[in-house]
């Protein structure tokens, strides 16, 4: 079945610095790659996506592109905010699926 | 206006008790889903909705059931209550069922 992989946090980060979250995933054939971030005390909110290999999906200052070769989809922002504070969910849909599969989410801190 | 709106968005209930949250969306979509986060944050789809059809059933105790009047209310009834039911329930819509899904703000079930 389909699944997806993230580096478990807290990750804690002082402002302005650089943050990667790793996300990797399995599914049978050419699936669309989304990341997601819920603030404390809110709903999830799609951050970006991307539909197909070497597509970059970009938002906010936060960059993730669709690497097949290492079915990988790696959350990057060059400087942080205290604002980014919050979890992050990569997950994955399948072409015509129906069922977004979720990693178990990465949560960040940001201080100032 | 709310988008996605789920009530009651705190429940703090007995063990055996029923409950239902109730979730309705004014986007216009078609499809609704169920999700269930635990107190590690993993997200977890329960149920899904197209039109009215239910469409995924994930492994679910039989104690929850979901009912979809139209297409922009998705309801949820959990009969029985459980300790491990204690979790904050999330109701989501997409157009399509491979849209972008929209979350409401959770519902925070806590069973005593």
């Amino acid at each position: 079945g389909n699944s997806v992989t993230q580096m478990e946090g807290p990750v804690t980060l002082s402002e302005e610095a650089f943050l990667t979250i790793n996300c990797t995933y399995t599914a049978t054939g050419y699936p669309s790659l989304f990341w997601y971030v819920q603030y404390p005390g809110e709903g999830l909110q799609l951050l970006l996506k991307a539909t197909k290999a070497d597509d970059k999906g970009s938002n906010k200052g936060f960059e993730a592109t669709y690497r097949k070769e290492t079915t990988s989809f790696h959350l990057e922002k060059g400087s942080v905010q205290v604002s980014d504070s919050a979890v992050y969910f990569c997950a994955l849909i399948k072409a015509a699926g129906n069922k977004l599969t979720f990693g178990g989410g990465t949560r960040v801190l940001v201080k100032p | 206006d709310t988008a996605v709106s789920q009530t009651p968005k705190y429940l703090v209930t007995q063990m055996g008790n029923d409950k239902s949250i109730k979730c309705e969306q004014n986007l216009g979509h078609d499809t609704m889903y169920w999700y269930k986060q635990d107190s590690k944050k993993f997200l977890k789809i329960m149920f899904s909705y197209n039109n009215k059809e239910l469409i995924i059933n994930e492994t679910v105790p039989n104690r929850f059931s979901p009912k979809s009047p139209d297409k922009a209310h998705l309801n949820l009834h959990i009969n029985s209550l459980e300790l491990g039911d204690s979790a904050v329930y999330f109701c989501a819509s997409s157009l399509g069922v491979a849209g972008e899904l929209f979350f409401g703000e959770g519902s925070r079930l806590t069973v005593l």
